[in-house]
């Protein structure tokens, strides 16, 4: 079945440093892939996402490439601000089959950003 | 106003007590999920729906039931509910548009706890 990997938390950064998560997964098909952000209290919200290989997403700094060669989808921000502390989850949905029976998940990265 | 809710966002009870968790939506969609959130474990499906008669189980149903009283409305219950159901539950939705990668977008959770 279907499985995301990424890496392990919590990584703690200090501020205006380079940030990467790395997020790798397995699929039959030709998924879509997302990053969403969850903020301390909050639910889940859309970060970023790309729906074929070589597509580039971005948002408030981040940005991810859909890599089909290496199956991945790396998060990245050239400079990261305490506010940016929080839980990123990697996901896929699957487009055969019309994707619709949910999101895959990672496990989540916890990041702490310092003054 | 928030385009999906659920109700409760807190809830307590105890073991072998009957539960139903809520969730309501003004997007439109026509598919909406629940999932459950827990430490190190990321965000599991438990179920999902397409329309108001077609209900699929996820990675994760036993134990819980739903009901999509609406197109806009899906409750999940916990029959007798146990203390390994103590976790963070999430509705979701997304439409059908072909091409839209399926995105989800998710209500606040509720903070389930059983004793």
């Amino acid at each position: 079945g279907d499985s995301v990997t990424q890496m392990e938390g919590p990584v703690t950064l200090s501020e205006e440093a380079f940030l990467t998560i790395n997020c790798t997964y397995t699929a039959t098909g030709y998924p879509s892939l997302f990053w969403y952000v969850q903020y301390p209290g909050e639910g889940l919200q859309l970060l970023l996402k790309a729906t074929k290989a070589d597509d580039k997403g971005s948002n408030k700094g981040f940005e991810a490439t859909y890599r089909k060669e290496t199956t991945s989808f790396h998060l990245e921000k050239g400079s990261v601000q305490v506010s940016d502390s929080a839980v990123y989850f990697c996901a896929l949905s699957e487009s055969s089959g019309g994707g619709a029976d949910g999101l895959t998940f990672g496990k989540g990265t916890h990041l702490i950003i310092q003054p | 106003d928030a385009d999906v809710t659920q109700t409760p966002r807190n809830r307590i009870t105890k073991t072998g007590k009957r539960i139903m968790l809520e969730c309501s939506q003004t997007k439109g969609h026509d598919r909406m999920y629940w999932y459950r959130q827990d430490p190190g474990l990321g965000l599991r499906l438990i179920y999902y729906s397409f329309d108001v008669k077609d209900i699929n189980k996820g990675e994760i149903s036993d134990g819980y039931s739903v009901s999509r009283q609406a197109q806009a409305k899906f409750s999940l219950s916990l029959e007798s509910a146990i203390p390994n159901q103590t976790a963070l539950y999430f509705c979701a939705t997304s439409d059908r548009t072909e091409g839209a990668g399926y995105e989800q977008y998710f209500g606040p959770g509720t903070r389930l706890t059983v004793t």
